[in-house]
């Protein structure tokens, strides 16, 4: 069966720190993978996506980009974290070419102070 | 693009109770529609969802309609228990790489 993995499921920053948050997938291959971002008592805004290795898809102009280094991993990145980056950060999946549905990871809380 | 919007953004209600919530959307080429529940703290978990040849779809206590002519469907959960307490979130979707676009959520309370 297939499993998403985020990490670290908590962070506290300071302001202007870099950032990195993880997330891989096990069971699947070739996944469409997705990053998203919850703020407190609010939808789920999709922050970018990748259909492939190196192919990165940006929704919204903001601080933060994406990588995918592997096929099965997925990884969000800031150079300078500011206050409003605060929120909590969803990794999810689907099957490329297949189904749409999307699996999310179990989310990673990231405080800016 | 594609917008979604659902309602009620609270909704409280009796064990036993049914609970209905509402989305609209705006794309009319969209042609998958999930739900989502989320507790605190963790990811959204696929509950329920349905695709646009099809009207309705059901799965023991929850069930989603889809209207496509007005562009909205509904998740009904009826004989709720306190254990569906939870945020629902519905999304809508047109891509062939799976980009959803979600609704607000709505923070179903039942009481016991």
């Amino acid at each position: 069966s297939q499993t998403i993995h985020q990490w670290p499921a908590t962070l506290v920053q300071p302001v202007g720190s870099p950032l990195s948050l993880e997330c891989t997938v096990e069971g699947t291959s070739n996944p469409n993978l997705y990053w998203y971002r919850q703020a407190a008592g609010r939808g789920l805004q999709l922050l970018f996506y990748s259909v492939g290795i190196g192919q990165i898809s940006s929704e919204v102009p903001q601080n933060l980009s994406a990588s995918r280094p592997q096929d099965r991993q997925f990884i969000l990145s800031s150079k300078k974290l500011l206050l409003s980056d605060s929120g909590f950060y969803l990794c999810a999946w689907s099957v490329r070419g297949g189904p749409r549905t999307q699996y999310f990871g179990p989310g990673t809380r990231l405080l800016v102070l | 693009g594609e917008n979604v919007e659902q309602h009620p953004s609270t909704l409280s209600v009796q064990e036993g109770d049914s609970a209905v919530i509402k989305c609209t959307y705006s794309d009319s080429a969209s042609n998958y529609f999930p739900w989502y529940k989320q507790e605190l703290g963790k990811g959204p978990q696929l509950i329920i969802d349905i695709r646009s040849n099809v009207g309705e779809k059901k799965d023991q206590r929850i069930a989603v309609t889809l209207n496509k002519t007005a562009k909205h469907f509904s998740l009904h959960i009826t004989e709720t228990q306190p254990e569906d307490s939870a945020v629902y979130f519905c999304a809508a979707s047109i891509s062939s790489y799976g980009k959803l676009t979600f609704g607000q959520g709505t923070i179903l309370t039942v009481h016991p």
